[in-house]
């Protein structure tokens, strides 16, 4: 497609339940970043793919959380056991990185909710 | 510990006021500023900064950035309702990490 695409658009889960959002990147796109916001709250960076390099985890927020990104494009992000203090919408966003024009291009969001 | 730090966190004003946003950064490795406005859900790109004193235009909507003082300005003039919206401002690092602030709620009266 023409742009970051996101599934599902919306998830409603029960607290204790896992979780596993969808984003699909822009084709050739090599970094990929989920980030998290809370309502009315700024974005917060949780995980960063670039190309075939290990990711950097640094903003994950707790060991619940966990990503994988498969054969340099789709990436799945993990919550297992989820907390109420987990809903949130969750972004992700795709550039050419690299060295390159570092404009990131985001998805829609899935907005999750954790009851 | 990187820091973005956006004031003021929200702004009302009337249709046709200038507003002025403000981000100041402390960052290592960095490589320029990206300015994005989200309305909805995901946020759409506005500016990205890379040498300091070079104003970007785009329309009503400017920005600047000063590398010396680790600091940038969105300016707004002539503002419509339809720019409502939150204002986030991003450091991009060597690395390719992007770190946003926590952005400035603005909201235009008609």
């Amino acid at each position: 497609g023409a742009g970051v695409s996101q599934s599902p658009s919306n998830k409603v889960t029960e607290k204790g339940k896992d979780v596993e959002l969808r984003c699909d990147p822009i084709s050739g796109h090599t970094a990929l970043y989920w980030y998290r916001q809370s309502l009315g709250q700024g974005l917060e960076f949780l995980i960063y793919f670039q190309g075939n390099s290990a990711p950097d985890k640094s903003g994950l927020p707790s060991d619940r959380f966990s990503a994988e990104r498969t054969g340099g494009s789709v990436s799945t992000l993990t919550i297992q056991r989820t907390q109420q203090e987990d809903s949130a919408v969750y972004l992700c966003a795709s550039s050419f990185g690299g060295g390159g024009a570092g404009t990131q291009y985001f998805g829609p969001g899935t907005r999750l909710t954790v009851l | 510990e990187d820091k973005v730090v956006q004031s003021p966190l929200s702004l009302v004003v009337h249709e046709g006021d200038t507003v002025t946003l403000n981000c100041s950064y402390e960052v290592t490795n960095f490589r320029s500023l990206l300015w994005y406005k989200q309305e909805k859900k995901a946020p759409t790109f506005l500016f990205m900064l890379t040498s300091s004193g070079i104003e970007k235009k785009s329309g009503r909507l400017s920005s600047i950035l000063d590398k010396k003082e680790l600091f940038s300005i969105l300016n707004i003039t002539a503002t419509q309702t339809g720019d409502s919206a939150v204002y986030l401002c991003a450091p991009y690092q060597r690395d390719d990490k992007i770190i946003f602030g926590k952005g400035t709620r603005l909201h235009i009266l008609p």
